[in-house]
């Protein structure tokens, strides 16, 4: 079975300071792991995904995420936060064990940044 | 493109009803999904299509039917609503697995209150 974690419910930051939010995960083989963001009353945009090659991986609105295989862990990174990123994030694995395309998500962590 | 549409957006039903959500998209993709948002749970995968024709279950089927005769249609069946089916639906669709392209594009939801 796959799994994946976000330990913290909430995230607040300050606008201009560097953002993080954590995600770890478990899957049989190779994994292919996702970000999505959600902002209120809407569905889950795509920001960025890891399959294969460098472990840090660029995605949309400036966001960041490193993928480190020793650590199963997939954090999403902004190095300046902005008002407009308070959304609930969402981290997602797949494997390439896994049955077709099917994403198993982590709770979500909801951030703040405050101006 | 419109993408991923879902319809009704929003829908009050009393138990023992069923109904209908639809999800259609324009983009030609194999794979298609339904996953239910509830508070804190994350997403959890309902239904899912590798294509027409084939369906299987997710983590969370029971209380819900699907088909799929057609690439662009991937309709959600309520069979007797329940006060726990109160939730956000959404769809999703992607290229079918192993081609590479593993992401995700979902739809804007279907908010469901079943009283």
């Amino acid at each position: 079975a796959q799994s994946v974690a976000q330990p913290e419910d909430q995230v607040n930051v300050a606008e201009g300071n560097p953002l993080t939010v954590k995600c770890t995960y478990s899957v049989s083989g190779n994994p292919y792991l996702f970000w999505y963001v959600q902002y209120p009353n809407r569905g889950l945009q795509f920001l960025l995904k890891y399959i294969t090659g460098d472990n840090l991986v660029k995605g949309s609105y400036g966001f960041e995420a490193e993928f480190n295989k020793s650590q199963t862990s997939f954090h999403l990174k902004k190095p300046s936060a902005l008002v407009s990123d308070s959304a609930l994030y969402f981290c997602a694995v797949s494997g390439s064990m896994t049955a077709g395309n099917k994403l198993t998500f982590g709770g979500g962590t909801r951030v703040l940044v405050k101006p | 493109n419109a993408g991923v549409t879902q319809t009704p957006k929003f829908q009050v039903l009393k138990t023992g009803q069923s109904m209908t959500l639809q999800c259609a998209q324009d983009m030609n993709h194999e794979y298609m999904s339904w996953y239910r948002q509830d508070p804190g749970m994350g997403l959890r995968l309902i239904h899912y299509s590798v294509g027409a024709g084939i369906t299987d279950q997710g983590e969370v089927p029971n209380g819900y039917n699907v088909s799929r005769s057609t690439t662009e249609d991937f309709p959600l069946r309520l069979l007797s609503a329940a006060p726990s089916q109160t939730s956000v639906y959404f769809c999703a669709s992607s290229y079918p697995p192993g081609e590479g392209e593993k992401t995700q594009y979902f739809g804007p939801g279907t908010r469901l209150l079943v009283l």
